[in-house]
């Protein structure tokens, strides 16, 4: 079974670009995650969607993070205007429905480069 | 709120040495934990888990127990090998008969196995 895929794998861009990152969960998963992973804070949750709604937005850092899930396969995450600070790798992580739902399933991220 | 603190690495061993990495948590409740586990270059995968006090996760010749005592779920292997080097992170969600939790994640202890 293929796991959750993250496009692109690699984005180099500069400051005020728009940058889009794409997620495509696990087939059946209910619950889809984005992470940011620095080497100065760690891992930290931006977003999580519950059925396709946001239900815990308040990890986005600012207004210029957004995004959306338009169906249960598909997931973006936007940073409009880019800034260096907003260089990372970026994880999508999706999870099932049932006894198994406190599992997270990570994809391989995106590394994010601003210059 | 919740928490995790985890030892601060980088552990450096010899192949075949014993591993302990600490990890203690902050959480009302009943959380389940995790360690996940992070290979160069890749995405976080569940390494084992625990749901309720006294379980013993064990995967891979890992094995951590969840000690509501001491607030604890230390990692252990009786004998480390090179392919063991990777980033390990301690985590929690909290209890709840809901859906999706959010995981909250330790800071990662880094190990290097030597040969």
């Amino acid at each position: 079974d293929a796991g959750v895929i993250q496009s692109p794998r690699h984005e180099v861009t500069e400051m005020g670009q728009e940058v889009t990152l794409r997620c495509k969960p696990i087939s059946g998963h209910n619950s889809l995650f984005w992470y940011r992973q620095t080497m100065m804070r760690g891992l930290e949750l931006l977003i999580y969607f519950n059925n396709n709604v946001p239900i815990d937005d308040s990890g986005m850092p600012e207004d210029r993070f957004s995004a959306k899930m338009p169906n249960a396969s598909f997931s973006t995450l936007k940073i409009q205007p880019s800034e260096p600070r907003d260089s990372a790798v970026y994880f999508c992580a999706s999870s099932p429905r049932g006894q198994s739902q406190d599992t997270q399933y990570f994809g391989p991220g995106t590394r994010l480069t601003v210059l | 709120g919740n928490s995790v603190t985890q030892m601060e690495g980088p552990v450096t061993l010899s192949e075949e040495a014993f591993l302990t990495i600490n990890c203690t948590y902050t959480a009302t409740g009943y959380p389940s934990l995790f360690w996940y586990v992070q290979y160069p270059g890749e995405g976080l995968q569940l390494l084992l888990k625990a749901t309720k006090a006294d379980d013993k996760g064990s995967n891979k010749g890992f094995e951590a127990t969840y000690r509501k005592e001491t607030t604890s779920f230390h990692l252990e292997k009786g004998s480390v090998q090179v392919s063991d080097s990777a980033v390990y992170f301690c985590a929690l969600t909290p209890f709840s008969s809901g859906s999706a939790r959010q995981l909250t994640f330790g800071s990662g202890t880094q190990l290097t196995v030597l040969p």
